[in-house]
């Protein structure tokens, strides 16, 4: 059974710019959850989408976005890059139901220089 | 106060001791608590998950919960070399996240 999908694995974009991370759910999962983690805040909640509906949001600027698919991919954009987004960027997938874990990606590495 | 709270360490213990980790919670209606293992370099893997007052055990390691103290626990036995990681505390709040803590760093000396 194939993991989380997340690609790229290394970004590394300038100031201004904007970015598109991607992440493949487990097959099954409808639930897509994306964290930001850095090593001053650790494990930042930015967004969870559940068949294709934001159903939470975190504490990040409107500059942080998300999409979910109907076939539970997900997206996340960031606009206008700042040097304070270079960070690690993780994609989890889950059932949906709170009982339930998350399965993480191996996750996106962004610099932004 | 944070929702989840963790002593960052770094918490060294001798090969072959129990390692033991706490966290406590902010939000009294959690649920669903969870404890995830993530070695440098790599993104956090899932080991236990725990929903009820009491002890759940897995191998080496047993997983605590008290709602009443809003703490859960992680004991690891016999600790191993391999066992060095950051250890990370998530508790799902209903609200459709999972809040982790900062986790605990913690290092097993042979």
């Amino acid at each position: 059974k194939a993991g989380v999908t997340q690609t790229p694995r290394y970004l590394i974009k300038t100031r201004g710019q904007q970015v598109t991370l991607s992440c493949s759910p487990i097959s099954g999962h409808r639930s897509v959850s994306w964290y930001q983690q850095t090593p001053g805040q650790g494990l930042q909640f930015l967004f969870e989408y559940f068949s294709e509906t934001q159903r939470n949001k975190g504490n990040f600027p409107g500059r942080f976005s998300g999409r979910q698919f109907s076939n539970s991919r997900s997206e996340m954009n960031v606009s206008t890059l700042e040097l304070g987004d270079s960070a690690l960027y993780l994609c989890a997938s889950s059932l949906g139901d709170k009982s339930y874990g998350y399965t993480f990606g191996s996750g996106t590495r962004l610099t932004v220089v | 106060q944070k929702e989840v709270e963790q002593n960052s360490g770094p918490l060294s213990v001798p090969e072959g001791a129990i390692a033991s980790l706490n966290c406590t919670y902010s939000d009294r209606g959690s649920q669903s608590f969870f404890w995830y293992r993530q070695y440098s370099g790599k993104s956090p893997e899932l080991i236990m998950s725990i929903y009820s007052n009491g002890d759940k055990e897995d191998g080496r390691f047993t997983a605590q919960l008290n709602k009443a103290s809003q703490y859960v626990s992680l004991l690891i036995r016999d600790s191993q070399p391999s066992d060095s990681a950051t250890y990370l505390c998530a508790v799902n709040t209903g609200a459709q996240k999972l809040v982790f803590g900062q986790g605990t760093r913690l290092t097993i000396n042979p």
